[in-house]
């Protein structure tokens, strides 16, 4: 079992729709939860980050952490095309020291 | 102010040979990562500096790799003898404080990356 698991996608929604991306984990003991975005060719960039329970929303962006289900989304409404990229969900192990662990991402296209 | 910086942006280098990669973190970041990612893959975790000192170097895949970070500022991965699996794009990450949990303290800033192809 990998320790952060993503659909690898592509998800494809039309503009102006919600575009739900999730992610489950194998660390239970997990602290801080991150999703990341990166364009193609270009290093990821932090969206959100989420430490306990529950919702936590950030202008069209709301994550949602579920540890007892050991289980991130990330919600995007009113999708843009200029949203279109992969998504990686990150986790820092409670037993992994400081390392962050990315998932394999998931791909998402907004179309127009 | 400027982000986190890297050395070269690319680096062709041939089977065996030895390379440096240079990274730049963010003024007044203590805290300093090294990944690699492989073309579809997330970024995969190789070392964490808290100011010198390697806090974490397990995801360093062999005794090839090597980083260093000598005045808590400017880091450098070192790889040896060269082989064509160790292709990849090298991002380094710095963040103020670097603990779990500290809201904001850990925010991982990314650089552009260094793309190195072993021929």
């Amino acid at each position: 079992q990998k320790e952060v698991e993503q659909n690898s996608g592509p998800l494809s929604v039309p503009e102006g729709a919600i575009a739900s991306l999730n992610c489950t984990y194998s660390d239970r003991g997990s602290q801080s939860f991150f999703w990341y975005r990166q364009y193609s060719g270009k290093s990821p960039e932090l969206i959100m980050s989420i430490y306990s329970n529950g919702d936590k929303e950030d202008g069209r962006f709301t994550a949602q952490l579920n540890k007892a289900s050991q289980y991130v989304s990330l919600l995007i409404r009113d999708s843009q095309p200029s949203d279109s990229a992969t998504y990686l969900c990150a986790v820092t192990p409670f037993t992994g020291g400081f390392k962050t662990i990315f998932g394999a991402g998931t791909r998402l296209f907004v179309k127009a | 102010g400027a982000g986190v910086s890297q050395t070269p942006s690319n680096k062709v280098t041939e089977k065996g040979k030895y390379v440096e990669l240079r990274c730049d973190p963010i003024s007044g970041h203590t805290a300093l990562y090294w990944y690699r990612q492989s073309l579809g893959q997330g970024p995969e975790f190789l070392i964490y500096f808290q100011g010198t000192g390697a806090a974490d170097d397990s995801g360093l895949p062999n005794d090839r790799f090597f980083a260093v970070r000598p005045e808590g500022s400017v880091s450098t991965l070192k790889i040896q003898r060269t082989e064509r699996g160790d292709s990849a794009v090298y991002l380094c990450a710095s963040s103020l404080r670097g603990r779990p949990g500290l809201a904001g303290g850990e925010t991982q800033y990314f650089g552009p990356g260094t793309r190195l192809l072993v021929l």
